[in-house]
């Protein structure tokens, strides 16, 4: 079982939904990270959270560290947030240094 | 902004041969991380340098090897190329290990 767990693994939707997309973990973590890849390689970091819940334009970020949980919602979502969204956390002490990738989401949305 | 680049975006070796990818970073930053990406397995960490000269390994160090004699560049180095490590490398850096990565445009390399 991967240490960090993402669902879905694809996800189609239409102009305007609203989006979420999730990831579990299964260790103790000191932060998550959100990132977005676009077609083409390169990624790009969105969020880093270790508690509660960050915002930037359309995009929400949450995290429940009992439940070892964490959500990236997209609101009115445009064709342009068409991406590979990856979750990655950090470990509490040893290995602290890197980052565990769960698999990413790829998100499509159709105009 | 903090720019991270790689020298090649595309890449085709032949087996056996060495190859070098390197990666650029304008920030000044401690911590440089090379990844690879597979489809199905995620982003996976090769080698990690936090200081000039200093290298740890990763996850996946087989068959690579690492360079970092300037703060700002860190290379890859395949010492002898096999075609299952045909893949994407990503090149990223930070400013602490605690802190944000920045991630460069990738290289996909194809190993024939």
């Amino acid at each position: 079982k991967n240490e960090v767990e993402q669902s879905p693994q694809n996800l189609t939707a239409q102009e305007g939904e609203f989006i979420t997309i999730n990831c579990s973990y299964s260790v103790g973590i000191s932060a998550l990270h959100w990132l977005q890849q676009h077609p083409g390689g390169g990624i790009v970091s969105l969020f880093m959270l270790s508690s509660g819940k960050k915002k930037h334009g359309r995009l929400i970020a949450t995290i429940n560290i009992q439940e070892k949980h964490s959500s990236l919602h997209i609101t009115a979502s445009h064709p342009r947030d068409s991406a590979v969204y990856i979750c990655a956390v950090r470990g509490l002490i040893q290995g602290a240094q890197k980052l565990v990738f769960g698999q990413g989401t790829r998100l499509t949305i159709n105009p | 902004d903090v720019k991270v680049t790689q020298s090649s975006r595309y890449l085709v070796k032949r087996t056996g041969e060495k190859v070098f990818l390197e990666c650029v970073q304008d920030m000044d930053h401690e911590n440089m991380f090379w990844y690879r990406q597979d489809p199905g397995l995620g982003l996976r960490l090769i080698y990690f340098s936090y200081d000039v000269k200093m290298k740890e390994k990763g996850d996946i160090p087989e068959g690579y090897s690492v360079s970092r004699e300037k703060k700002e560049r860190f290379s890859l180095i395949l010492e002898s190329a096999s075609t299952n490590q045909t893949s994407m490398y990503l090149c990223a850096s930070s400013y602490s290990p605690y802190n944000e990565q920045f991630f460069g445009p990738g290289t996909r390399l194809t190993v024939l």
